[in-house]
């Protein structure tokens, strides 16, 4: 079971470029998020879906567009990158007609450096 | 203020301590709440999710305080192996659209 896949695992970018984080997931979930976790700040929600064609901002979307193309994929671009926007980012797809017990599936995460 | 507060630690404790993490949370209408681990660069895992009624599991109790809008966890018999980020998240939305707040973290540190 592949889970969640998310890609790259690491990418540096120069201030100003331009760069799409890919997040797919074969589980049947209807929520995906994208989270950044920077030093002593826990997980940020930068945007999450609730279902496919719905996407709403979360805790810090500033800077950041996402898609939900499908079920299965929901992607994070940075149009302008910003040195801010160094951290790690988790992409997580979760079952939500389960209330307990019903765990976040996290990709590896992407560890995104911005020069 | 944040949505989801917890004491950053680091809590140092020595082996076959036990050991309480407090969280707290802003929205009254948060609707469930779970405790995830997380070492050190990889990504964070469910520990077990916090029942209206406390529920335990082995060394691990969860109590959820809705009055007062905190949850807590207790670990009992500490192993070195527990060592970790210790995040609370809580659960919030309505119409199927629901999100997933993490706290900041509590970090645990387990010593021989």
């Amino acid at each position: 079971n592949a889970g969640v896949t998310q890609t790259p695992k690491f990418q540096v970018l120069k201030t100003g470029q331009s760069m799409t984080l890919q997040c797919a997931q074969d589980m049947n979930h209807n929520s995906m998020y994208w989270y950044r976790q920077d030093p002593g700040m826990g997980l940020r929600l930068i945007y999450y879906s609730a279902s496919e064609g719905t996407t709403d901002k979360g805790e810090v979307p500033n800077g950041y567009n996402v898609s939900r193309l499908n079920k299965r994929e929901f992607s994070l671009r940075l149009e302008s990158a910003a040195p801010s926007q160094t951290s790690v980012y988790f992409c997580a797809s979760w079952d939500d007609r389960k209330t307990y017990n019903s765990p976040l599936h996290f990709g590896n995460g992407t560890r995104l450096t911005v020069t | 203020r944040k949505e989801v507060e917890q004491d950053p630690g680091p809590f140092n404790v020595p082996e076959g301590a036990t050991v309480a993490f407090n969280c707290t949370y802003s929205n009254s209408a948060s609707q469930s709440f779970f405790w995830y681990r997380q070492d050190c660069r990889k990504e964070p895992k469910l520990l077990m999710s916090v029942y209206s009624s406390g529920n335990e599991d082995g060394r691990f109790t969860a109590q959820l305080n809705r009055a007062s809008q905190y949850i807590s966890l207790l670990i009992r018999d500490s192993k070195l192996s527990d060592s970790a980020t210790y995040l609370c998240v809580v659960r919030v939305g309505r119409d199927s659209s629901y999100k997933l707040i993490f706290g900041s973290g509590t970090r645990l540190l387990v010593r021989p």
